[in-house]
């Protein structure tokens, strides 16, 4: 078990970019969630996968973002045309089973930076 | 709607001064309450799950305890080690499994 992991770590982009991470969770787990964090704050749910099927989608993912889980694996998140209010920390957690209060466990991280 | 509130927002603590972290909810019917920690720059590391009032889980300086309104996180004699932030979660019935996160409490720990 190499737990959840997160690439890039860390991207830095200019206004406009189009950005896409990658989460892949722990191998078991059917269940992969992305949320995001800004300075002080707690993370604030964006999305969630189970196997392949994307299940809801938080009012903060505006029609910019995008998520896909192919396969019911890794997931992507792309944001297209950044702005500079997507400067934040992009957390990926999976969790395994089917039962909704199962333990989530996260990935480092990727901190994003739009200039 | 869902909510959790922390406080303090942040606590300075000495070497060996104990203390308690407070997490306040409301939820409609609460499935869950998570306890995490989070270092700089990391993502939360998992400490507890709390599933019914009364409950209580342990782990080395640190114990929960879950209340129909509130969860404690007590810190007893805590190290600089110890110094992270501290995020409690909720999960409310009804809801697919995504977590509703407090802002936190930043707790340092002074040698």
């Amino acid at each position: 078990d190499t737990g959840v992991s997160q690439n890039p770590r860390h991207k830095i982009t200019k206004r406009g970019q189009n950005v896409t991470f990658r989460c892949d969770p722990i191998s078991e787990h059917n269940r992969l969630y992305w949320y995001r964090q800004t300075l002080g704050q707690g993370p604030e749910f964006l999305t969630y996968f189970q196997n392949e099927a994307q299940l809801e989608k938080s009012r903060l993912l505006s029609d910019r973002f995008s998520a896909e889980r192919p396969k019911g694996s890794f997931s992507t998140l792309e944001i297209q045309r950044t702005e500079q209010g997507d400067s934040a920390m992009y957390l990926c957690a999976s969790s395994t089973r089917d039962t909704s209060t199962d333990t989530q466990y996260f990935g480092p991280g990727t901190r994003l930076t739009v200039l | 709607e869902d909510q959790v509130t922390q406080s303090p927002e942040a606590l300075r603590l000495q070497e060996g001064e104990s203390s308690s972290l407070n997490c306040s909810y409301t939820v409609s019917g609460l499935r869950g309450l998570f306890w995490y920690r989070q270092d700089p720059g990391k993502g939360p590391e998992f400490l507890f799950t709390l599933y019914s009032a009364g409950e209580e889980k342990e782990k080395e300086r640190l114990k929960a305890t879950l209340t129909k309104k509130e969860s404690f996180l007590h810190i007893t004699a805590p190290k600089p080690e110890d110094s992270a932030t501290y995020l409690c979660a909720v999960i409310g019935s009804g809801n697919t499994g995504k977590l509703i996160f407090g802002q936190g409490t930043t707790l340092q720990v002074k040698p």
